[in-house]
């Protein structure tokens, strides 16, 4: 199966931008979606498709990629945007699988 | 509102099955997949497998492979994950989540369950 690496973590200060990225073969040719997960919480999707937020996700959130690289956005964090972000695509090894990325721990100071 | 409520927490011993399940309300529960998705204490989501809601298709994660089984009772919208052979390294919250959007998001999931396996 293929991997999705992401950055371990990343800090911000509150109200600047930070960037997630999530590199992977199989981003070439499928959809990446994101997930924010905060302590002791089920996942919350933020992202998905090109660049689409689901109801209720603030428009600080965005989505961008190219090639084999995705990209999550946060421009002027909130403390409540502390959490781990996923990303999630098809597995390049086959079009039937899923793989989630490795996570980034996200502090926002 | 579109929601996956599972089952309560479990304690087994090693060697035993546990089967966790997975009610679907506020959509048409056929019209879509479920996946499995576990996180083990400290650690990342990892993919389990997803499931057809409509025709009980499945497809599974290579490493759970002969351990896993989903299936679905459609007259009461729920789904069920069925892991045989625990062993501690098992222990982990178990989530079920709506897939087979056009997007391939996986939307909504639900809140959880705890499965401990010890002896």
């Amino acid at each position: 199966s293929s991997e999705l690496t992401q950055d371990p973590a990343v800090s911000v200060a509150l109200g600047q931008t930070v960037r997630i990225t999530c590199q992977g073969d199989s981003l070439r040719s499928h959809y990446v979606s994101w997930y924010q997960q905060k302590a002791g919480q089920a996942p919350v999707l933020v992202i998905f498709g090109k660049n689409n937020r689901p109801s209720g996700i603030p428009d600080r959130f965005s989505g961008s990629g190219s090639g084999n690289t995705a990209s999550l956005t946060i421009t002027g964090a909130q403390a409540e945007d502390e959490a781990d972000y996923y990303c999630n695509s098809r597995d390049s090894s086959g079009n039937l699988l899923y793989v989630f990325g490795t996570g980034t721990k996200v502090t926002v100071l | 509102q579109v929601q996956l409520v599972q089952s309560g927490a479990e304690v087994k011993k090693p060697g035993a099955s546990v089967k966790v399940s997975c009610k679907a309300s506020g959509y048409t529960f056929t019209g879509y997949y479920i996946h499995w998705v576990r996180q083990a204490p400290g650690q990342r989501l990892e993919w389990m497998g997803w499931m057809n809601a409509n025709s009980g298709g499945k497809v599974y994660a290579q490493q759970f492979q002969g351990r896993v089984t989903m299936t679905r009772d459609t007259s009461i919208s729920t789904a069920y994950l069925e892991l045989s052979g625990l062993r501690g390294d098992d222990t982990a919250i178990y989530y079920c989540a709506r897939g087979g959007g056009p997007w391939d998001e996986i939307d909504p999931w639900g809140q959880g369950t705890l499965v401990t396996v010890s002896s």
